[in-house]
């Protein structure tokens, strides 16, 4: 499978914990899209990578989150802190840099704050 | 915010075709109109996107209308396999994050 995978698939954690979720998206795709996504709404974007270069973050990427993509290839989000709110599927998307225009997904990690 | 409206839900019988609507009313001249879909708990999968003409390809047909205010999203000849909620999005260019609405979730029934 060429696709966006993402790691882990479900993530079960207790408030106030650390979590790391990581996506390896499409090989050559050099932009990568974070989005979170809610019981019954569409994905919100929280930010986005061209090759290693962090270009845009969300007003809802707040302190406690991070994002990383060392060396333009897979990237990794982190949230310290967890708290209850912060129970969503984190989607993960990628996109060649010049040629052809859709975003294609990864399957999502979702994560449940307990 | 989103900026396209989209009815919140819609049925079709299998092997009918599905019309989706969407209404992008403030749509600028250099935004495309995408679709996606998103089947349960899975990531959203792109179906189609469109400038100005009206598009086909394996999976569907895309009718713009000449003002460009609105869309139709056909898929021709629905499978159960089609339930899922499909969202429409304008963007200036498929670089920019996109930016989704609620949809509208399509069952399509025996």
């Amino acid at each position: 499978d060429t696709g966006v995978s993402q790691d882990p698939r479900h993530k079960i954690t207790k408030r106030g914990q650390n979590v790391t979720f990581r996506c390896d998206p499409i090989s050559e795709h050099n932009r990568l899209y974070w989005y979170r996504q809610t019981l019954g709404q569409g994905p919100e974007f929280l930010t986005y990578f061209q090759n290693e270069a962090q270009l845009e973050k969300s007003r809802l990427l707040s302190d406690r989150f991070s994002a990383e993509r060392p060396k333009g290839s897979f990237s990794t989000l982190e949230i310290q802190r967890t708290e209850q709110g912060d129970s969503a599927m984190y989607l993960c998307a990628s996109r060649p840099g010049l040629a052809g225009y859709e975003q294609y997904f990864g399957p999502g990690t979702r994560l449940t704050v307990t | 915010d989103a900026k396209t409206t989209q009815p919140t839900s819609m049925d079709c019988a299998e092997g009918r075709a599905a019309n989706l609507p969407c209404n992008h009313s403030t749509i600028s001249g250099n935004e495309y109109v995408y679709w996606y879909r998103q089947i349960h708990s899975q990531g959203p999968q792109y179906i189609i996107h469109g400038l100005k003409n009206n598009e086909t390809n394996e999976m569907a047909s895309l009718i713009i209308t000449e003002d460009r205010k609105s869309s139709t999203l056909i898929l021709p000849h629905a499978t159960l396999r089609d339930t899922a909620v499909y969202y429409c999005i304008e963007t200036e260019s498929g670089n920019t994050p996109l930016v989704f609405g609620k949809g509208t979730r399509l069952s399509v029934i025996a």
